[in-house]
């Protein structure tokens, strides 16, 4: 079974520029969720999409923005780069949503898009 | 909002020794879920091990298991007999109502040989 597939492994833009990654879930999985990690500091919660539908999102400028296709697949947008926008960006995906069990909505990540804004 | 709480920046450990990586988290909410992720230098966040508010043991999954401490709002990760392939990242993560994770900062583990 395929896993979370991100592309393009490596981006370089440059300030002002669009950037656009991708990502494929784990096939059945329908919640899709992106993750900002700039270098040396934690994961920030930017989207998270389920059956299409954008569910929650972080504390993010909307310039960050994304969408989930009907193959569940999605993709993050992000509008006028900035050099803080430099960062790996990760998406997971999940069963989607479970009422009740926390467990069974392990997000399985994939290995990250690395956007550099010169 | 959730904030979860990792204070210690790096930590070395002896090959085949235990470690403790230490994690709090503070939320009001009854019913939330407790995670444990493993980032190598590849940057694939890996799944460890799960602590359910309600479950009245502490989670284990081979050489993992998980300190949950409710009352002091404390879930810190034990690893067992160290490996040098241990050597990464570790992130906790509390998921409340909303079906997303929320992660602590990390802490880096270094296994020395």
């Amino acid at each position: 079974e395929a896993g979370v597939t991100q592309s393009p492994t490596h981006l370089i833009k440059t300030r002002g520029q669009q950037a656009t990654l991708r990502c494929s879930p784990i096939s059945g999985h329908t919640s899709v969720y992106w993750y900002q990690q700039a270098l040396g500091l934690g994961l920030q919660f930017l989207l998270w999409y389920d059956e299409g539908e954008e569910r929650n999102r972080g504390n993010f400028p909307p310039r960050f923005s994304g969408r989930q296709f009907p193959n569940y697949s999605s993709e993050l947008n992000v509008n006028a780069l900035e050099l803080e926008d430099s960062a790996l960006y990760l998406c997971a995906s999940s069963p989607g949503q479970l009422a009740g069990d926390h467990g069974a909505n392990v997000l399985t990540f994939g290995a990250g898009s690395r956007l550099t804004v010169l | 909002a959730q904030k979860i709480t990792q204070t210690q920046p790096g930590m070395f450990v002896q090959e085949k020794e235990a470690v403790t990586l230490d994690c709090t988290y503070d939320t009001s909410d009854p019913s939330y879920g407790l995670f444990w992720y493993k980032q190598p230098s590849s940057g694939e966040m890996i799944f460890l091990i799960y602590q359910g508010s309600y479950d009245q043991q502490n989670a284990t999954e081979g050489r993992y298991s998980l300190n949950f401490q409710k009352a002091r709002k404390s879930a810190n990760l034990v690893i067992s007999a160290s490996q040098l392939g241990d050597s990464a990242m570790y992130f906790c993560a509390e998921e409340t109502g909303a079906n997303n994770l929320f992660f602590g900062t990390g802490t880096r583990l270094t296994v020395i040989p």
